[in-house]
């Protein structure tokens, strides 16, 4: 049984470009929550998707979205990369109900902006 | 506002003595709260959970203790192994649940000598 796996591992770009990270979450999690980790610092919650649906939201600009599919799965994506956003993007997923499972994290995406 | 923080930035240890970890928090409002462990470039991996219904829960070589009453929050391990040498974030979910937003405090590192 898989767990949470996040594509790519490393991604480089530049300044201004946007970016799209993917997070596949754990077999019978339907909830994903994405959250920014960077160095030296404890992880920072992004936002949640449920249902397709942006359910709960952290301190981000807009510049942050996202999008769930059918499968649960999700992306993150980011406009207008700026120098800040280089960080450690993890993705969390959870069962809404059914069971007393917690949230299990991913491996991360490390995106580097030059 | 919502915070978690570690008393302690560090921990060394030596191998098979006990560590323990600690954890405040200030939100009065939170009732569930997990413990991961964070190797280098790998995601917060799980560890032990509790909700605020209990004061103490155990795990294999972990234990959890929670002060409502101080709004504290230790990890004990057992018998430390150079294998738990790691960065340990508390977590806290304000929310009721285990798949709502968490937010981590800084980190404590532990290092596990020989």
């Amino acid at each position: 049984d898989a767990g949470v796996t996040q594509s790519p591992t490393h991604l480089i770009k530049t300044r201004g470009q946007q970016v799209t990270l993917r997070c596949s979450p754990k077999s019978g999690h339907d909830t994903v929550s994405w959250y920014q980790q960077a160095l030296g610092q404890g992880p920072q919650f992004i936002f949640q998707y449920y249902e397709e649906e942006e359910r709960q939201r952290g301190n981000f600009p807009d510049r942050f979205s996202g999008h769930q599919f059918p499968n649960y799965s999700s992306e993150l994506n980011v406009n207008a990369l700026l120098l800040g956003d280089s960080a450690l993007y993890l993705c969390a997923s959870a069962p809404e109900s059914g069971t007393t499972d917690t949230q299990y994290f991913g491996p991360g995406t490390r995106l580097t902006v030059l | 506002g919502e915070s978690v923080g570690l008393h302690l930035p560090t921990l060394s240890v030596q191998e098979g003595d006990n560590s323990i970890i600690n954890c405040a928090y200030s939100n009065s409002a939170s009732d569930y709260f997990i413990w991961y462990k964070q190797e280098s470039g790998k995601g917060p991996q799980f560890i032990i959970d509790i909700r605020s219904n209990m004061d103490k829960r155990q795990g294999q070589r972990v234990t959890v203790l929670l002060n409502k009453t101080v709004k504290h929050l230790s990890l004990q391990i057992a018998a430390t192994q150079p294998g738990d040498s790691a960065v340990y974030f508390c977590a806290e979910n304000a929310g009721g649940t285990s798949y709502g937003k968490l937010t981590f405090g800084q980190g404590t590192i532990l290092t596990v000598h020989p």
